[in-house]
């Protein structure tokens, strides 16, 4: 079964730091990563996604994140914070072809934002 | 753009009714979605369905069930609400592996 863990709940950066949130994927198979971000209250919007070729993606808001297959890893990165950066934060696994399945996610990163 | 709404931001129901939580999308995507998520669970499956009148149980099905009559809409029923089922709740679509989420309905249940 596939799994997902961010092992962070919580995460403190000063607005204008850069930022790193991790995401380890347990699947068999070639998987499809995504990283999804929930502003308070609100429905979840799509950072960006992975499901082959260049391992760094590129996505919305400056977010980028890279995959690494020997590490099981699909870590979110960002050069500097904004205060708007603020929200929870999700990693998700897909399977490959399983388009009608559910994805699975983790249990989410909770980003604050210090002035 | 995707559009996924959810007719209800907040609900407030009684223990033992019966519950129906709409969902509708705009772009003729084949698969939707029911989450609940719950602080410190993250995100869990309920159920899914890939075509009109086809649905599959997901990991946490009990206590609910869906109906899709129409491609756009896909609904959640609580056949009778209980109070461990007052959550977050999100719907989303698709057509390939990326997923579009409604805003959530939370959910309490009294």
């Amino acid at each position: 079964a596939q799994s997902v863990t961010q092992p962070d709940i919580h995460i403190t950066v000063s607005e204008g730091a850069s930022l790193e949130l991790r995401c380890n994927y347990s699947y068999g198979a070639t998987p499809y990563l995504f990283w999804y971000v929930q502003s308070p209250g609100q429905g979840l919007q799509l950072l960006l996604k992975y499901f082959s070729g260049d391992t760094l993606v590129q996505g919305i808001k400056g977010f980028e994140a890279e995959f690494k297959r020997s590490q099981s890893s699909f870590n979110l990165r960002k050069p500097s914070v904004h205060w708007s950066d603020a929200a929870e934060y999700f990693c998700a696994v897909g399977a490959l072809g399983g388009g009608a399945d559910g994805l699975t996610f983790g249990k989410g990163t909770h980003l604050i934002i210090q002035p | 753009d995707v559009k996924v709404t959810q007719s209800s931001r907040y609900l407030v129901k009684r223990t033992g009714e019966k519950v129906f939580l709409e969902c509708v999308q705009d772009m003729d995507h084949e698969n939707m979605f029911w989450y609940r998520q719950d602080p410190g669970l993250g995100l869990r499956l309920i159920y899914f369905s890939y075509d009109v009148k086809m649905k599959e149980k997901g990991d946490i099905p009990e206590g609910y069930s869906v109906s899709r009559e129409k491609k756009e809409r896909f609904s959640l029923i609580l056949e009778s609400a209980s109070t461990n089922q007052t959550s977050m709740y999100l719907c989303a679509s698709s057509w390939s592996e990326t997923q579009y989420f409604g805003p959530g309905t939370r959910l309490l249940v009294l």
